[in-house]
């Protein structure tokens, strides 16, 4: 059964920091990997999807990776902002196309 | 630019209540879904339907119960409330459908519901 895990469960960084947030997951049989953003009150936002013949997608300042044979993803954010502070969610599209989910990371960006 | 649209955003009920959370898209996505969040977990599929008159259950039906009679609306109906369905609630759309591998997933705000 595919799990997904994202270490940690929540971060704190300085303003301006280069950071990299971590998901991984179980069963390397996946069509892709997406990363959403979750802002309180609201719903996700879709920020990037890799297919899992992709290894790499940018969006701005942020970059994420996958490497299927060893079952991780990272989301780079470059130059953190305030605004950037949510929690960011990754879930991966499983063999039988259902979209399984991490519990998040949930980040603080410090003025 | 309306998108996904649920109400209402929260909700308190009593154990055996029954209530109906509404969904409405305005996207023409023929794939609606609807996933509970509970507190640091994942979000977990309830139900989702890939056109009108057609749905399925997902990993956690139980207990709920839905309808989708147009291409717009997909409401969720729980009958019978009880504790262990106090969570966040969404709702999400997406174009062309589950088995597409390239489609992204839009989200209304949710609705976080107690059972009290």
């Amino acid at each position: 059964k595919q799990e997904v895990t994202q270490i940690p469960a929540a971060l704190s960084v300085p303003e301006g920091e280069n950071l990299v947030l971590n998901c991984s997951f179980t069963d390397s049989a996946i069509y892709n990997l997406q990363w959403f953003r979750q802002d309180p009150g609201k719903g996700l936002t879709s920020l990037l999807l890799i297919q899992s013949s992709q290894r790499e997608q940018t969006s701005g300042r942020l970059n994420a990776s996958l490497d299927k044979s060893s079952g991780r993803s990272t989301l780079y954010i470059a130059a953190s902002q305030p605004g950037d502070s949510a929690t960011y969610l990754c879930a991966v599209m499983d063999s039988n196309y259902q979209l399984i989910w991490g519990a998040g990371t949930k980040l603080i960006i410090k003025p | 630019n309306a998108g996904v649209t649920q109400t209402p955003k929260f909700r308190i009920l009593k154990i055996g209540q029954s209530m109906t959370l509404q969904c409405t898209q305005d996207m023409n996505h023929n794939y609606m879904y609807w996933y509970r969040q509970d507190p640091g977990m994942g979000l977990k599929l309830i139900y989702y339907s890939v056109g009108a008159g057609i749905t399925d259950k997902g990993e956690v039906p139980n207990g709920y119960n839905v309808s989708r009679s147009t291409t717009e609306d997909f409401p969720l109906r729980l009958e019978l409330a009880a504790p262990s369905q106090t969570s966040v609630y969404f709702c999400a759309s997406s174009s062309p459908g589950q088995g597409a591998t390239n489609e992204k997933l839009f989200f209304g705000s949710g609705t976080q519901l107690s059972v009290l």
